[in-house]
């Protein structure tokens, strides 16, 4: 059974750094074609892609908010660790974690955590 | 254009057939993926590839793509496929992914 879990904080304040934590079980961050993504969702809005991190450590950021983002992984933890920098009221958002997987020809997100809401606000 | 851009919101009779579009450059190059997401939960993945189910997935949902267009159908809609729908694909580069603007269905 795949399960991804995020944790960190709920309310930051505008300049702060972000870190949100990814704890996932079921599949393991050394597998070949595995990799864990973020993706966030500001209320009653689309989903935003952020970042993901490959089993190979191949890091991919979104183009707008690279400057801000760092992705790491700790495979003997199944962690994945997402740092967003300078945070701002418009990063309000629930943060999603989700499996990736690359197979039968195919790259998706296959499996989601629950989410975490984010607030930044004074 | 990195964008996926998706009708706002259709409905569709109990029993119905829907289609549910999103449109991109990339989608010319790269296959879009499907999420269903309910109020207060996170989204699911109902197709992926050319027109693959995960397991669990009724078989009421396909999807299909055409050019610039990927479409996802939901063939025989129900009261619970009533959600949110995102397509999702890389971006013309290969290198990112990007979400479309998402499709609220609603069941009458």
């Amino acid at each position: 059974q795949i399960t991804l879990k995020e944790s960190g904080p709920t309310l930051v304040k505008p300049t702060q750094t972000l870190t949100l934590t990814c704890t996932f079980s079921g599949f393991s961050l050394s597998t070949s074609g595995v990799g864990v993504g973020w993706i966030r969702q500001p209320p009653g809005k689309a989903l935003e892609w952020l970042a993901f991190i490959y089993w190979d450590d191949d890091k991919r950021y979104s183009p707008s908010l690279k400057s801000r983002l760092t992705i790491t992984k700790d495979t003997s933890k199944n962690q994945v660790v997402l740092t967003m920098t300078n945070m701002d009221p418009v990063d309000t958002a629930t943060y999603y974690c989700a499996r990736y997987y690359y197979g039968s020809g195919s790259r998706r997100f296959d499996f989601w955590g629950q989410g975490s809401l984010v607030t930044v606000s004074s | 254009s990195s964008e996926l851009t998706q009708d706002p919101a259709v409905s569709v009779a109990l029993g119905q057939t829907v289609r549910i579009t999103c449109q991109g450059d990339s989608l010319r190059s790269y296959y879009a993926s499907w999420y269903q997401q309910k109020p207060g939960q996170a989204p699911v993945l109902v197709i992926y590839g050319k027109n693959n189910r995960p397991s669990g997935i009724p078989d009421r949902f396909s999807g299909s793509s055409s050019g610039n267009t990927a479409s996802l159908t939901i063939t025989g809609a129900q009261a619970e496929d009533e959600a949110d729908y995102f397509c999702c694909s890389r971006d013309s580069s290969g290198n990112h992914y990007v979400f479309g603007t998402g499709t609220k269905v609603t069941v009458l």
